[in-house]
């Protein structure tokens, strides 16, 4: 089973700052890699797929990179909005889905 | 406009099976390249993936979860019902179903998930 390993566990910035969050797969996963943003209280809500497109809706703040094993979420200036907890998830193939820990994103 | 709902029991005891229904509305399953997928997630823990079907009726499952895992669809009424046997309270978490369109290839639309709590 492919594992995902998301760091920082916690980040602390404050509004205007430029988030950068990590995703590690153990192997690779090509683009097959998704980023998640959840609010306390709810469901997860899709903000990148094949790891570098925007889903509808989502700001042009917010991008993805990387292949392979290697990923990044990158939010170039937050917004009161985004703090929130971001989940990386895979699926190498059909058969087989994971999450990474989640990276907390909190106002310093 | 794309809704899922999960339903079902809010608290079940321990060694009895889970069964829960995702309700949904604004597309088909009987589409070609829709899925819909079984997330869950324990009190202040990361999200888990379970299972998930598709269009064609192919079943995936986690491979931790598998022999306790069934999910299985209803196309005429736009169900989805995941059951679980043996629950034990470690199986105590928020449970979400989830569209999948092959065009995205991931979770697209969520529903609001539904607490379970496995206790005698």
């Amino acid at each position: 089973e492919i594992v995902l390993t998301q760091s920082p566990a916690t980040l602390s910035l404050s509004p205007g700052e430029r988030a950068t969050l990590s995703c590690r797969a153990s192997q690779s996963v090509s683009s097959y890699l998704a980023w998640y943003q959840q609010k306390p209280g709810q469901a997860p809500r899709l903000l990148i797929y094949d790891a570098s497109n925007r889903a509808t809706g989502i700001p042009a703040r917010f991008s993805g990179s990387g292949s392979g094993t290697d990923f990044t979420l990158t939010i170039s200036s937050l917004e009161p909005e985004d703090f929130a907890v971001y989940y990386c998830q895979q699926r190498s193939n059909w058969a087989t889905w994971t999450f990474g820990q989640g990276t907390k994103v909190e106002i310093k | 406009q794309v809704t899922l709902r999960e339903s079902g029991p809010a608290l079940v005891k321990p060694t009895q099976t889970l069964t829960l229904t995702c309700t949904f509305s604004g597309f088909s399953l009987s589409t070609s390249g829709m899925c819909v997928s079984w997330i869950r997630q324990p009190p202040g823990k990361a999200l888990e993936w379970l299972a998930l079907i598709d269009w064609d009726d192919d079943k995936y499952y986690s491979t931790s979860l598998k022999t306790r895992l069934t999910i299985s669809k209803d196309t005429s009424k736009n169900q989805v019902v995941l059951t679980m046997t043996n629950m034990d309270p470690v199986d105590t978490a928020t449970y979400y179903c989830a569209r999948i369109q092959s065009t995205i290839g991931f979770l697209d639309y969520w529903g609001q998930g539904t607490l379970v709590t496995v206790s005698s």
